[in-house]
């Protein structure tokens, strides 16, 4: 069965550093979402992609975060200096048809910000 | 604009227990409804989904009806089994194209044998 697959699993950094991580969506999906959740707390959209640019972002995609499609199947999530605060768990979603919202999520790449 | 709000948890029940979990939201328009489930370790995983009032949307068990009068999406299950110990998170879509899954908070169900 097809799936979302997210890298790195596990991620530590140092404050200040910048931070790439990335996922593979499903094939023939064409919306591409980015989400995190930080530690007991609920899942937070960020961005949501389609068409080779954004479509959507919340009030936490700022400045320090870009997204990008490289190569057709790659899309990732850059944190260009990382905050404490940016420890979390980011999630990657896909669909087929974006007005539909039965996403499919990665494992998620959890992010540790010393 | 848009939201989802989740009974508190967490949930413990013992194996076999009737379960609910309420979900009430507020949109405008006439959005979709979701439950999502993240088992320990996992990334979410779509559990149901109802796109339109009085649809009832169902998967192992669980069940949810798509309620518009007042605004609810409950999640129920008959008889609950230990491996259904996860974060079930309620969420809702726009449906628009594009538009992003807003989520509830979660909550926590621990079950016990």
């Amino acid at each position: 069965e097809p799936e979302v697959t997210q890298t790195p699993s596990h991620q530590v950094t140092q404050m200040g550093q910048e931070v790439i991580l990335r996922c593979v969506p499903i094939s023939n999906h064409l919306y591409f979402y980015w989400y995190r959740q930080i530690l007991g707390q609920k899942v937070e959209f960020l961005v949501s992609f389609y068409n080779n640019e954004i479509s959507e972002k919340s009030e936490i995609f700022d400045d320090q975060f870009s997204v990008e499609r490289p190569d057709g199947s790659n899309f990732t999530l850059k944190i260009r200096s990382t905050k404490l605060e940016d420890s979390a768990m980011y999630f990657c979603a896909s669909c087929y048809q974006g007005d539909t919202g039965e996403l499919f999520f990665g494992e998620g790449s959890r992010l540790t910000v010393l | 604009g848009d939201s989802v709000t989740q009974m508190e948890g967490p949930v413990t029940l013992s194996e076999e227990a009737f379960l609910t979990i309420n979900c009430t939201y507020t949109a405008t328009g006439y959005p979709s409804l979701f439950w999502y489930v993240q088992y320990p370790g996992e990334g979410l995983q779509l559990l149901l989904k109802a796109t339109k009032a009085d649809d009832k949307g169902s998967n192992k068990g669980f069940e949810a009806t798509y309620r518009k009068e007042t605004t609810s999406f409950h999640l129920e299950k008959g008889s609950v089994q230990v491996s259904d110990s996860a974060v079930y998170f309620c969420a809702l879509s726009a449906n628009q194209a594009g538009t992003a899954l807003i989520f509830g908070k979660g909550t926590t169900l621990s079950v016990s044998s």
